[in-house]
């Protein structure tokens, strides 16, 4: 079955705390992307991979790191959490193949909770 | 980026028809359209997407505005499961392929 997952699907973690959230797909797209969820501001990119070893960041980048060392894998590390990150977190893969017709597919999601 | 412009929210009964409509008058003669929806606690998933002409899918049918000013997602028979908050996106080569998801319609279905 062609899926995204996501792991962990919750977190609850204290300020300061490394962690990493990690996304596989097994479609073998080449791009990938994390949303963040908020209520009041909806979906916002966080970062991109158009391929292996090739990350840009999106719209609301501070505070996380990607990385992208194979296709099917784009972990989003938060070095330092604190609380203004707790959110609901979206990993999205594509085939970019067919330009602005490209269809995305999300993962079910990662709710952290930084204390 | 051209902007859609949607109703908070809509109301309808299981298996009736609905027509969820979205303005989008800036629209540039490239950009295509595109509708997601997000089913409570899952992640957004494509509906369909069309450019000029009127599309069907399995999961239902983008009617599109001679003019491209506006279009309808068209439901046509709702069940509780099509309870979601449904995206109107506009794709151009200028936004890349990140989704701007806007605030989206939230669709009640009722038995």
């Amino acid at each position: 079955e062609a899926q995204v997952t996501q792991n962990p699907r919750y977190l609850i973690t204290v300020t300061g705390k490394k962690l990493t959230v990690t996304c596989s797909q097994n479609m073998n797209h080449e791009y990938m992307s994390w949303y963040r969820q908020d209520p009041g501001l909806g979906l916002r990119q966080i970062y991109y991979s158009m391929n292996v070893e090739a990350t840009d960041k999106g719209d609301v980048p501070e505070g996380y790191k990607v990385s992208r060392k194979e296709k099917r894998n784009f972990p989003l590390i938060l070095e330092s959490p604190s609380p203004n990150q707790t959110s609901l977190y979206f990993c999205a893969s594509s085939s970019p193949g067919q330009g602005m017709q490209e269809t995305q597919y999300f993962g079910p999601g990662t709710r952290l909770l930084v204390l | 980026d051209a902007k859609t412009t949607q109703p908070n929210s809509m109301e309808s009964n299981e298996e009736e028809p609905v027509h969820l409509p979205c303005n989008h008058s800036t629209i540039s003669g490239t950009d295509y359209i595109h509708w997601y929806r997000q089913l409570p606690s899952q992640g957004p998933e494509y509906v369909i997407h069309g450019l000029t002409s009127n599309v069907n899918n399995r999961m239902a049918s983008l009617a599109i505005a001679e003019d491209r000013k506006s279009s309808t997602l068209i439901l046509h028979r709702a069940t509780l499961r099509d309870a979601a908050v449904y995206y109107c996106i506009l794709r151009d080569w200028g936004s890349g392929y990140a989704l701007n998801f806007g605030k989206g319609t939230s669709l009640l279905v009722t038995p």
